[in-house]
């Protein structure tokens, strides 16, 4: 079945050491998206890519950063992580102007 | 900044029909509405879209009032499985359909 492919589902890391979470889609939908949802909040928009133009929103901290090298796959980098970046991160696609879909989500665990 | 405002909690009997609240008083004309849930740990799952008409489909119905300054999500025959955290979003299509998340109404379906 298509859908929405996020790896790993569950991620430990340190303190201030980078790490990189992963998202594919096999819906050849242009329009992927990343969220950040802490414990007992709403999904908070980060960003999003419209093929390859990335659109920051004015609130996401410069410690996160995303690449989309082609349609399938878009990665979230977390370049220093700290305590409050521990959350699970969705990653969504969608066609412009259509419904999103959204992957399982990776939970991130700071130590 | 999420646009809708929702209860923060309901409860409905199995097997009665469960009518989830929104209100969008901003809401502009090109703006949809759009329902998703989000079961424990899991991704937002699509429910249903409409503009400004009543749109029905398999899962649910969704009846937006003549000004579209407010909606409400039907659940026909509420299962414990509806048991989830529903969220109302307004959105305009653009490059993406940004969705800026409220913080949803958590409803459960009591045996």
């Amino acid at each position: 079945d298509a859908m929405v492919i996020q790896n790993p589902r569950y991620q430990v890391t340190q303190f201030g050491k980078p790490v990189t979470l992963s998202c594919s889609q096999t819906l050849n939908h242009n329009v992927m998206y990343w969220y950040q949802q802490k414990s007992s909040q709403a999904p908070k928009l980060l960003f999003h890519y419209y093929d390859k133009d990335f659109n920051n929103e004015a609130d996401t901290p410069d410690n996160f950063q995303s690449r989309r090298p082609n349609t399938s796959f878009c990665f979230l980098d977390i370049r220093s992580p700290g305590l409050g970046d521990a959350a699970m991160y969705l990653c969504a696609t969608s066609r412009v102007l259509n419904t999103q879909y959204f992957g399982p989500g990776t939970r991130l665990t700071v130590l | 900044d999420a646009k809708t405002t929702q209860p923060p909690s309901m409860d409905c009997a199995e097997g009665r029909a469960a009518n989830l609240p929104c209100n969008h008083s901003t809401i502009s004309g090109n703006e949809y509405v759009y329902w998703y849930r989000q079961i424990h740990s899991q991704g937002p799952q699509y429910i249903i879209h409409g503009l400004k008409n009543n749109e029905t489909n398999e899962m649910a119905s969704l009846i937006i009032t003549e000004d579209r300054k407010s909606s409400t999500l039907i659940l026909p025959h509420a299962t414990l499985r509806d048991t989830a955290v529903y969220y109302c979003i307004v959105t305009f299509p653009n490059t993406g359909n940004q969705f800026y998340f409220g913080t949803g109404t958590s409803l459960t379906v009591i045996p």
